[in-house]
């Protein structure tokens, strides 16, 4: 399974807040990143926290980090229809930085 | 800035057939991977170079999985011979390197049938 785990699926309302949840296992992570997948597209990255932070906001985007309980949080403010896509947590391991995904979250914008 | 190009978009073949894939990352970067995503998983890594050498491929398939980046540059994945469970989307990305952020392409489609 996957060392990284998000809820599968959310629904919400445009104009509401999105809130989407990630545990992952690595106490040792630098970095956790979220990234946002349309359909037929590669990944792109929305935004990443250090470790040693425990928020952050950018525009509609804010991320919380818990390190105590290895959970992070991704929220969108005023969710529109273009919100709509797959979005995966993942977090950087070891030296080499290299990335571990979580299987992603779709999210589904309703009118 | 050109972003990560990868050919060809879509490709369709049959079990024990072969088949490539190639990326171009972004001008610069020493650093380039290459991910397997099966439908409904994230991204898994399969090969991670540092300008032309191996830094890691420890889950590479190497009885059938093969890819080289000769001039540190483009690189090449390939499959021979091909699988049903083959069948993703393969993702190249690349990076300044280190902690530098990953830039993703738009992936190849592989469909063994």
């Amino acid at each position: 399974g996957e060392d990284v785990e998000q809820s599968l699926f959310l629904s919400v309302r445009e104009g509401d807040s999105s809130v989407i949840n990630c545990t992952y296992t690595d106490s040792s992570s630098t970095y956790l990143y979220w990234y946002k997948q349309e359909p037929g597209a590669g990944l792109q990255l929305l935004t990443y926290i250090f470790s040693n932070m425990d928020m952050k906001q950018d525009q509609r985007l804010t991320v919380l980090l818990n390190k105590k309980d290895k959970h992070l949080s991704l929220r969108i403010a005023d969710t529109q229809t273009g919100d709509s896509a797959i979005y995966f947590c993942a977090e950087s391991i070891g030296n080499d930085y290299k990335l571990s995904f979580g299987a992603g979250t779709t999210v589904t914008v309703r009118a | 800035e050109a972003g990560v190009a990868q050919s060809p978009r879509y490709k369709i073949i049959e079990k024990r057939q072969s088949v490539a894939f190639w990326c171009n990352p972004i001008s610069g970067h020493a650093t380039l991977y290459w991910y397997q995503q099966i439908l409904g998983q994230g991204p898994k890594l399969l090969i991670q170079f540092q300008n032309n050498g191996v830094v890691d491929d420890s889950q590479l398939p190497k009885d059938r999985f093969s890819a080289e980046r000769l001039k540190g540059v483009d690189s090449t994945l390939k499959i021979q011979p091909a699988k049903l469970e083959d069948s993703a989307v393969y993702l190249c990305a690349s990076s300044l390197g280190g902690k530098n952020i990953q830039y993703f392409g738009a992936g190849t489609r592989l469909s063994v049938l």
